[in-house]
């Protein structure tokens, strides 16, 4: 069975400092990794994927996200965090080949500090 | 533009009634599904559907019903052997086939008393 694990709840930095956030995926076969963004009260945005096209993956709002398999991992990071971009992360993934459901980390809440 | 709609935005309902959550998208997908998100945990999958006219259940699908009669709406239906059903809930769609993202709508926050 697939899962996808977010280490840390909630990340908290400083305006201007970079961000990490971090995600773990299981998965037997090669995976189809995404990040998506949500603001409070609203629906999830997709801020960017991975499909095996290129390990590192550029999405909107200046992210960026690496696919390392050697560590089966998917971190997103942000060189200079806005005020703007605290929200709640999540990491999802389904596998190649198999049914359409994916399956989602916990969440990570960023906090940014002025 | 195309997108997913949920209606209303807000629901209040008394316990004991059922309540049905509207979602239509006209993104001419093939999958639909709802999700349940409450503080601290996460999103968690109530029921998918694949294909017009089927579906199954997700992973809390207890106390909840859908139906797919046409390709663009997936109403959810929160009957009154739900226990909690005070929460955010999340429709959401996507092609079948190949890396394609899920799209959601803004959502529908429910408020049972």
């Amino acid at each position: 069975a697939q899962s996808v694990t977010q280490l840390g709840s909630h990340v908290s930095v400083s305006e201007g400092a970079l961000v990490l956030l971090r995600c773990n995926y299981s998965s037997s076969v090669p995976p189809y990794l995404f990040w998506y963004v949500q603001y409070p009260n609203q629906g999830l945005q997709l801020l960017l994927k991975y499909t095996s096209a290129a390990t590192l993956v550029k999405g909107i709002n200046g992210f960026e996200a690496e696919f390392k398999k050697s560590e089966t991992s998917f971190h997103l990071t942000k060189p200079s965090a806005h005020m703007s971009d605290a929200a709640e992360y999540f990491c999802a993934s389904y596998s190649s080949g198999g049914s359409y459901i994916p399956t989602f980390g916990r969440g990570t809440s960023l906090i940014v500090h002025p | 533009d195309g997108g997913i709609t949920q209606s209303p935005k807000y629901l209040f309902r008394k316990e004991g009634q059922n309540v049905t959550l509207s979602c239509e998208q006209n993104l001419n997908h093939d999958a639909m599904y709802w999700y349940r998100q409450d503080p601290g945990q996460g999103l968690r999958l109530i029921y998918y559907s694949q294909i017009v006219n089927d579906f199954q259940k997700g992973d809390i699908a207890e106390g909840y019903s859908v139906s797919r009669e046409k390709k663009e709406s997936f109403p959810l239906t929160v009957t009154s052997a739900q226990k909690n059903p005070t929460a955010f809930y999340l429709c959401a769609s996507t092609n079948t086939g190949g890396s394609s993202p899920l799209h959601f709508g803004n959502g529908t926050r429910l408020t049972v008393t």
